[in-house]
């Protein structure tokens, strides 16, 4: 299952709200993760299900979709957000990652 | 509270073979799955494999079947990934990276290890 993400990059500003979106190949039901990247450092996980937050990250993380449209969506940039962002399905072996969006400070 | 840790960085020739372990600590070892994903340079993760630490089971994605093994200590409480025939392509992060529990049901990779670098160079 191929793991479309886009835009590949984006530039915001602290305070922006961003939508960050991921397309699946095939209908994959809710079967979506969301990964915050930094250089030097593990992925973290943000989002899992397609909608649930995982403990310990800021509300300002939500996620939505169903089958092939996922979104990431963060409501106001804090300066820590920014990194690269990756969608993960985990409906079929093997699991996809996006190619990932990278989110810069502008 | 969870803690995986990695072996060191490694630099192997091609033709060579290269095993990354992953110590856990901070929960029951035998309760969840460890999986394997690797990022390569400008790449983005690429998931590998999973083992079950209770039974040993594993599945690994099929371009790398006959070219890993996976095992684990449960008396250590540590998992290794085993990859042979190592090409440049190969130069990359290798992370394990433990399956939930999240708040409620669902799959993520909820802890990670910090990352072993496998560079592949003549």
């Amino acid at each position: 299952i191929q793991m479309t993400q886009s835009p590949s990059s984006l530039s915001a500003s602290v305070g922006d709200g961003v939508i960050l979106t991921c397309r699946a190949s095939q209908d994959i039901r809710n079967a979506v993760g969301w990964y915050q990247k930094k250089p030097g450092k593990a992925p973290k996980v943000l989002i899992y299900a397609a909608s649930h937050l995982q403990s310990g990250v800021p509300s300002r993380f939500s996620g939505s979709g169903y089958d092939r449209d996922f979104t990431l969506t963060i409501s106001s940039l804090q300066p820590e957000d920014f990194g690269t962002y990756y969608c993960l399905q985990d409906h079929s072996y093997p699991y996809t990652f996006g190619q990932g969006t990278e989110l810069e400070m502008k | 509270q969870v803690q995986l840790v990695q072996s060191a960085a490694e630099l192997k020739k091609p033709g060579a073979s290269v095993i990354v372990s992953c110590k856990a600590a901070g929960y029951s070892f035998t309760d969840y799955y460890i999986h394997w994903v690797r990022q390569a340079p400008g790449q983005g993760p690429e998931w590998m494999a999973w083992i079950n630490p209770k039974t040993g089971a594993s599945n690994l994605a099929q371009k790398y079947r006959g070219r890993v093994t996976l095992s684990r200590d449960t008396s250590t409480s540590t998992a290794s990934l085993g990859l042979y025939s190592l090409t440049s392509d190969d130069t990359a992060v290798y992370y394990c990276a433990k399956e939930g529990p999240g708040p409620v049901a669902g799959f993520l990779f909820a802890d990670w290890g910090q990352g072993t670098l496998v560079t592949v160079s003549s």
